[in-house]
């Protein structure tokens, strides 16, 4: 089974705070996403990275930046967390075969900024 | 622009009922399109997908068909249970080299017993 996994379910951080979020896929894809999950408004891109090393803006990257130097682990990070950023993030993956291959999720990581 | 757009749950229904979450799309070319559901505490999980006009993905009892004269992609089941009780989204992958999903603001789905 394809998995993907977030180092985190819960994180409390102060405002101010660098935040990292982890994560890591173990079946060699190439695209790698982040996405913050607000009710009524789905789920929005941040990041995503389609090979190590390489990084493009998603839909709203502002107060984000992205880390992938090994093809496995894509990095989340807030620069200086602030309490907007309260939400839920979710980490996926996809092969780079083909537009009808599905992508995979982490659980998530319910991040609280206070 | 390219968008999702999903009916406003939640939707109710009792044991039993049929089920259809509407889902229209705009997007430029040919995208695959993809319900995903999210059950509490959990991530997405691809429910069925379907890549071409007329292709109907189904999983579970659920299908959906992808309608490109109406840039639909409704889901439907005939007989839910309390287990499908969870949050749907439909979403679609565009026809570049991205690979990105676009997702519809989700519908959130209970079915009583």
């Amino acid at each position: 089974d394809v998995k993907v996994t977030q180092s985190s379910r819960y994180l409390v951080k102060r405002t101010g705070e660098k935040v990292f979020l982890e994560c890591v896929q173990d079946m060699d894809h190439e695209n790698m996403f982040w996405y913050r999950q607000d009710p009524g408004l789905g789920l929005r891109l941040i990041y995503f990275s389609y090979d190590v090393k390489m990084k493009e803006k998603g839909d709203i990257p502002e107060g984000y930046s992205v880390s992938r130097e090994k093809k496995e682990r894509f990095s989340l990070i807030l620069e200086s967390a602030s309490t907007n950023q309260t939400s839920m993030y979710l980490c996926a993956s996809s092969s780079g075969q083909g537009w009808g291959t599905e992508a995979f999720f982490g659980q998530g990581t319910r991040l609280t900024v206070v | 622009g390219n968008s999702v757009t999903q009916m406003e749950g939640p939707v109710t229904l009792s044991e039993e009922a049929f089920l259809t979450i509407n889902c229209t799309y705009t997007a430029t070319g040919y995208p695959s399109l993809f319900w995903y559901v999210q059950y509490p505490g959990e991530g997405l999980q691809l429910l069925l997908k379907a890549t071409k006009a007329d292709d109907k993905g189904s999983n579970k009892g659920f299908e959906a068909t992808y309608r490109k004269e109406t840039t639909s992609f409704h889901l439907e089941k005939g007989s839910v249970q309390v287990s499908d009780s969870a949050v749907y989204f439909c979403a679609l992958r565009l026809m570049d080299s991205s690979y990105k999903l676009i997702f519809g603001s989700g519908t959130r789905l209970l079915v009583r017993p």
